[in-house]
């Protein structure tokens, strides 16, 4: 069965400093791989996804993602946080057909001055 | 092009009364899916829906809970008689087919006194 684990439950950055949130799943065949942003009272968009071809995988607002098939990893990263991007970060794994997506619990970013 | 809709935002309902959650796919979507987000929990699938047609159910409870796709109008989510555990958010994702991403809509709150 396919999981996700996203072991930060919190993490706190201070305006400016890089970001990396730790992704790490579970899954038999390559998966597909996303990650979505969630603010408060809001719905769920996605930041980027990985389906095949380069494992760096650029996405909106300064985001990327690097896929590590050999410790089954998908972490999200971002040079320079932005009072802006505190938010929930959910990681999520999807089966090559059905698009069933298997959510992690998520890591709230906050971001300080 | 309107993103996916989701009606009502905020649905308060006592126990034992139903719930009815609407949900329609972006234009030129004709796959669903409905996920439930309890309090600090990542997202849980439920049902995968195609149009007049139900694929998966496998994260739907058993009892009280059902879902359509009609041919016209949008996708319901019905839940049955109620219960405080029914306390969550409630989201619906389109996308044009199973092999593409998911697109989510900002969820309904249903809060049950």
């Amino acid at each position: 069965a396919q999981s996700v684990t996203q072991p930060d439950i919190h993490i706190t950055v201070s305006e400016g400093a890089s970001l990396e949130l730790r992704c790490n799943y579970s899954y038999g065949a390559t998966p597909y791989l996303f990650w979505y942003v969630q603010s408060p009272g809001q719905g769920l968009q996605l930041l980027l996804k990985y389906f095949s071809g380069d494992t760096l995988v650029q996405g909106i607002k300064g985001f990327e993602a690097e896929f590590k098939r050999s410790q089954s990893s998908f972490n999200l990263r971002k040079p320079s946080v932005h009072w802006s991007d505190a938010a929930e970060y959910f990681c999520a794994v999807g089966a090559r057909s059905f698009q069933k997506l298997v959510f992690g619990t998520g890591t709230r970013l906050l971001v300080s001055p | 092009n309107a993103g996916v809709m989701q009606n009502p935002r905020h649905l308060v309902r006592r126990r034992g009364q139903e719930a009815r959650l609407r949900c329609s796919p972006m234009k030129g979507h004709s796959h669903v899916y409905w996920y439930r987000q309890l309090p600090e929990e990542g997202l849980k699938f439920m049902v995968y829906l195609q149009k007049e047609n139900i694929i998966d159910e496998s994260g739907m409870p058993k009892e009280r809970f059902s879902a359509e796709f009609p041919k016209e109008g949008p996708s319901i989510l019905r839940i049955q008689q109620v219960v405080r555990g029914d306390s969550a958010a409630y989201f619906c994702a389109s996308s044009t087919d199973s092999y593409n991403e998911q697109f989510f809509g900002p969820g309904t709150r249903l809060t049950v006194l």
